[in-house]
């Protein structure tokens, strides 16, 4: 069975800074995706980023970047000069198809963005 | 703008009344969602449709049933709602199974 760990329930950063949220999870598939989700309080749930597990480049969007260690199963999120509004539960995702290839989330990590 | 869109965003309803929540798109998607979402916890998913092909979460109640009548729209009956039934609802939609899905805002269900 698929799982997605975040180990850091919450976590805060200053605005400007960097900040790294931790994802592993397990799978038996070969192919497939990656993503992480931002869900801003009481807002839409949003994509962040994804990554097809068949690149080996991790995937950058702006400001937001991964690192994707497949050996290790490892899929953590980079902010970049964090802005008052990435403050959000961030979700870490996986997902593959097939009949049973529905996506398996995280627990979440708690951003706060700090002025 | 292709999108999501659910009504209510906000539903009151009374311990026992049935309620309906409702999902459409304009995606043209063939798969369609829905997850029940508690403060602060993961999205937990009742069940989906890929295309008319309904299939259900081993752990959702008897008392959640879906509905999809056309490629549109989707439609979540809860027939007795509890107190703790009382949540998030979210829809979403993605072309194929274990892609990324696209959310809609959600329907915040109150029991009372």
């Amino acid at each position: 069975a698929q799982t997605v760990t975040q180990s850091q329930p919450e976590m805060s950063v200053q605005e400007a800074e960097t900040v790294t949220l931790s994802c592993t999870y397990d799978t038996s598939e070969n192919n497939y995706y990656l993503f992480w989700y931002k869900q801003p309080p009481s807002r839409q749930m949003i994509l962040v980023i994804r990554q097809e597990a068949y690149k080996q480049q991790n995937a950058t969007e702006n400001r937001f970047s991964v690192n994707f260690q497949k050996a290790a199963k490892s899929f953590s999120l980079k902010i970049s000069d964090s802005q008052l509004g990435d403050t959000a539960m961030y979700f870490c995702a996986s997902g593959h198809g097939g009949s049973q290839g529905n996506l398996i989330f995280g627990k979440g990590t708690k951003l706060s963005v700090k002025p | 703008d292709a999108m999501v869109i659910q009504n209510p965003r906000y539903q009151v309803t009374q311990f026992g009344k049935p309620v309906t929540l409702s999902c459409s798109q304009t995606l043209n998607h063939n798969v369609m969602y829905w997850y029940q979402q508690k403060s602060s916890q993961a999205p937990k998913l009742l069940f989906h449709y890929y295309d008319k092909d309904f299939n259900n979460e081993a752990d959702t109640p008897d008392n959640f049933q879906s509905r999809r009548p056309n490629t549109s729209f989707c439609f979540l009956d809860i027939r007795s709602p509890g107190l703790g039934d009382a949540a998030m609802y979210l829809c979403a939609t993605s072309s194929t199974r274990g892609n990324e899905q696209y959310f809609g805002p959600g329907t915040r269900l109150t029991v009372t």
